[in-house]
């Protein structure tokens, strides 16, 4: 079975610009969450869904968002980049039962200069 | 919210030796995990073990869930094991996230 997938890997935008990150989950999967990791504050949740609606939100300014659609697949946008949002943005697919084991995909790593 | 610790920050170790990596938490918890991050960021699955003993190959993990708890143990290191180390968990209810703790950097030296 393929694992999670991300797309792109790398990014590089500049202050200003908005971006978009996908994330495709293990198939059966219906639940999504996003995950920001940068070295001064660890890993970090942003969003989950679950059949296209967010149960949970992180502490993130309205800038970060995100969708799933009946596919599973989920996207996250964030606009107005400042350079602080320079991170390591992973993905996490589980059955989506509370307590599920999650699985993570290989990140996509942006850099906004 | 829940609260994660894990001891120590740092670990290095000549290959061979052992190692215990402990993960403490502050509520009881319906989801802990352990993962590896490989040199390229992935978080790979170690264990799902929000509560008794699993073992795989040289690694192991308990969780201790009435006393808030969960060790990692690393036997016969070796210099692959090397990189960071995280618990993470779910306290469950209406919230579906993972809390994570800072993590175990280790270090296995040839």
């Amino acid at each position: 079975k393929a694992g999670v997938t991300q797309t792109p890997r790398y990014l590089i935008k500049t202050r200003g610009q908005q971006v978009t990150l996908s994330c495709s989950p293990i198939s059966g999967h219906r639940s999504v969450s996003w995950y920001q990791q940068t070295p001064g504050q660890g890993l970090q949740f942003l969003f989950e869904y679950f059949s296209e609606t967010q149960r949970n939100k992180g502490n993130f300014p309205g800038r970060f968002s995100g969708r799933q659609f009946s596919n599973s697949r989920s996207e996250m946008n964030v606009s107005t980049l400042e350079l602080g949002d320079s991170a390591l943005y992973l993905c996490a697919s589980s059955l989506g039962a509370a307590g599920s084991e999650q699985y993570f995909g290989p990140g996509t790593r942006l850099t906004v200069t | 919210g829940i609260q994660v610790e894990q001891s120590p920050p740092d670990l290095i170790l000549q290959e061979g030796a052992n190692s215990t990596l402990r993960c403490n938490f502050s509520d009881s918890v319906n989801n802990l995990q352990w993962f590896h991050q490989n040199p390229w960021g992935q978080l790979i699955n170690l264990f799902y073990i929000p509560s008794g003993t699993k073992q795989n190959g040289r690694l192991s993990a308990t969780t201790v869930a009435t006393e808030r708890y969960s060790l990692l143990y690393i036997s016969s290191s070796q210099t692959t094991d090397s990189g960071v180390y995280f618990c993470a968990v779910n306290s469950g209810g209406s919230n579906y996230k993972l809390t994570f703790g800072k993590g175990t950097l280790l270090t296995v030296n040839p």
